[in-house]
């Protein structure tokens, strides 16, 4: 079955060290998203990438970075400059085209933890 | 600019009873517009959209939207709650870009 994998499902994080999130689907979907979802706030848009080797800030790109090498990858780094990381981190794609009027197909979410 | 207001950040109902989650959005352009749901520890999932061929949209598990461009809203209903329901769910409105509500948990009362 098709679908979007997030890995790992918890993830912890010492204070100054940068932490990657794996986020890889098999749709065949060209635009990518990562989120960051914490109680009450609903989902806060980090990075998204419309195709492969571009993408764009969010509204909260400040203390991290991604890349995207593969159509099928689009990792999350959260960086020592993020002071404030720990949430839950949603990676989502959407089929070809333009995008806006299709909807998101969502992985099962890292829940990030500072020790 | 768009933005989605979900009224309520919490809403209960008792099991077998109508469940009502409000949704009003602001749009400068006609608007596709969604409802999510989110079990805990997992992702959102699709359960419909509005695209304008409809103003009544039927979606999974029972559940159904209507589009009211007069009132700006995009309520979602169920006629009979069922224990599964209890989940946090989110409208998002796509014009330029897909924006999400903050979510309503509902909570289903036995």
């Amino acid at each position: 079955d098709g679908g979007i994998t997030q890995s790992p499902k918890y993830l912890f994080r010492k204070e100054g060290q940068n932490v990657t999130l794996s986020c890889e689907q098999n749709l065949n979907h060209d635009a990518m998203y990562w989120y960051r979802q914490d109680p009450g706030q609903g989902l806060r848009l980090i990075y998204y990438s419309q195709i492969v080797n571009d993408f764009q800030k969010g509204d909260i790109a400040e203390g991290y970075s991604v890349s995207r090498e593969k159509k099928e990858s689009f990792p999350l780094t959260v960086t020592s400059a993020q002071k404030n990381p720990t949430a839950f981190y949603l990676c989502a794609s959407s089929p070809p085209g333009r995008g806006i009027n299709q909807p998101q197909h969502f992985g099962d979410g890292t829940r990030l933890s500072i020790l | 600019a768009q933005s989605v207001t979900q009224l309520g950040s919490h809403v209960s109902v008792s099991e077998g009873a109508l469940v009502l989650l409000r949704c009003n959005y602001s749009s400068s352009v006609p608007p596709y517009l969604f409802w999510y749901v989110q079990y805990p520890n997992q992702g959102l999932q699709l359960l419909l959209k509005y695209t304008s061929a409809a103003t009544l949209v039927k979606g999974i598990n029972g559940f159904e939207a209507e589009f009211k461009k007069s009132e700006t809203s995009f309520h979602l209903t169920k006629p009979s709650a069922h224990m599964s329901d209890a989940a946090e769910y989110f409208c998002a409105v796509s014009d330029d870009k897909i924006i999400f509500g903050k979510g309503t948990r509902l909570h289903i009362l036995p």
